[in-house]
């Protein structure tokens, strides 16, 4: 595609619920990271996935988040049984080796 | 640790003034910097980076970023501010523990730009 696309762009949840947020990186690009953005905060690194070498898992937060790429290009990242603290905008970016990120517009996640 | 410090929260410039913000970074080895826009209710748009080479970068939209390496900085510039400048800005470092030219971004916190006309 031309960009990264996530979805949904928008999700509202109810504590205790599982969700997925999914991500399209841009055609050919090896590499796919997730972030999180709170409101008032920096991004926040979650997981990064490097063509077939094992991910990169040192920034999630606790077990209950999760992600796979199936196939080095969609990927989806799982969050299990929500809290209000989950509530975020959850980035996803791609890019080919050594060069820039390129960003989706992300996915609002609101858990209530 | 590697990080980013971006030490304003926010800076204010009124139009056609010059614009710094500000970017320190601490990295083991050559640091790859980067920086990003974010328009409201926007993803991150890529500006510029410096991997190797001119200190001085040039990117998109007028906006250019000097590299100091024994001041450890990178600080975002441009001559003349206009009001659709106005975004939130983020610097940031890869992360060197896959080896320069793979892995992560370490992003600072951001800094809210501001021009008034």
């Amino acid at each position: 595609g031309a960009g990264v696309s996530q979805s949904p762009s928008n999700k509202v949840t109810e504590k205790g619920k599982d969700v997925e947020l999914r991500c399209d990186p841009i055609s050919g690009h090896t590499a796919l990271y997730w972030y999180r953005q709170s409101l008032g905060q920096g991004l926040e690194f979650l997981i990064y996935f490097q063509g077939n070498s094992a991910p990169d898992k040192s920034g999630l937060p606790s077990d209950r988040f999760s992600a796979e790429r199936t196939g080095g290009s969609v990927s989806t990242l799982t969050i299990q049984r929500t809290q209000q603290e989950d509530s975020a905008v959850y980035l996803c970016a791609s890019s080919s080796q050594g060069a820039e990120l390129f960003f989706g517009s992300g996915t609002q996640l609101s858990v209530l | 640790a590697q990080s980013v410090a971006q030490p304003e929260d926010q800076v204010n410039v009124a139009e056609g003034n010059p614009l710094t913000v500000k970017c320190t970074y601490s990295v083991s080895g050559n640091p790859y910097l980067f920086w990003y826009v974010q328009y409201p209710n926007r993803g991150l748009q890529f500006l510029l980076k410096y991997i190797t080479g001119d200190n001085l970068v040039k990117g998109s939209y007028g906006f250019e970023a000097e590299f100091n390496k024994s001041q450890t900085s990178f600080h975002l510039k441009k001559p003349s501010a206009l009001v659709s400048d106005s975004a939130l800005y983020f610097c940031a470092v890869r992360d060197n523990r896959y080896g320069g030219s793979q892995g992560n971004l370490i992003f600072g916190k951001g800094t809210k730009l501001s021009v008034k006309p």
